[in-house]
């Protein structure tokens, strides 16, 4: 079974700041793709970024970006200019087949 | 846009009676999936569905579970005779089905089924 580890249950950052959520997963695949999502208090799962395992460029959306390292097997998260909206749980989730593997998550509070 | 639907968004219910949760995922997707997520825990893979069978199953998803597709739209979760441990929020997903395994996609996730057994 894959696991996925998010080391950081609760992370805070300040309203337009910068803040790196990260992620280490165990994999014996070498095709795969990685997925950040995120789950507001509505309790909805929304697609936050995917990278696939093949590229070696970093996936960026608009003020997400990742900075994945294939080889330590490292999906972390950047969150720039951080805004009030962003507060959520975020989950890593690699899929390497039929499913999605998830992190235990971290909570994400926005000080305004 | 899109989206994939629950039904109920809520639903309470007695121990060991049996309960259907309701999905209507995206029209054109083929693959669809069931997780749930216990109150302050990561989310957990139950199965994944395609071509009106199961893919692939977890050791969570045992013989009080099963799905089906019975009508071409929904996506149905059947928990036989529930158990205290099934209170949980339970997400649908589905995905539109791809060459090879489907990995270059993500998953669009439903709003969730809160199930309550007491």
């Amino acid at each position: 079974a894959q696991t996925v580890t998010q080391s950081q249950p609760e992370m805070s950052v300040q309203e337009a700041e910068t803040v790196t959520l990260s992620c280490t997963y165990d994999t014996s695949e070498s095709d795969y793709y990685l997925f950040w999502y995120k789950q507001p208090p509505s309790r909805q799962m929304i697609l936050v970024i995917r990278q696939e395992a093949y590229k070696q460029q970093n996936a960026t959306e608009n003020r997400f970006s990742v900075n994945f390292q294939k080889a330590a097997k490292s999906f972390s998260l950047k969150i720039s200019d951080s805004q009030l909206g962003d507060a959520a749980m975020y989950f890593c989730a690699p899929n390497t087949g039929n499913q999605f593997y998830f992190g235990t998550g971290t909570s994400l509070t926005v000080i305004p | 846009e899109p989206e994939v639907t629950q039904t109920p968004s809520h639903q309470v219910t007695q121990m060991g009676q049996e309960v259907i949760l309701r999905c209507v995922p995206i029209s054109n997707h083929l693959y669809f999936y069931w997780y749930r997520q216990i109150l302050g825990q990561k989310v957990e893979f139950l199965v994944s569905f395609y071509n009106n069978e199961i893919s692939e199953k977890s050791e969570i998803f045992d013989d009080q579970f099963s799905v089906e597709r019975p009508d071409g739209s929904n996506f149905t979760l059947k928990i036989r005779s529930t158990k205290l441990e099934d209170s949980a929020m339970y997400f649908c997903a589905s995905s539109p089905v791809l060459s090879g395994r489907g990995l270059n996609t993500e998953a669009f996730f439903g709003q969730g089924t809160r199930l309550t057994v007491v």
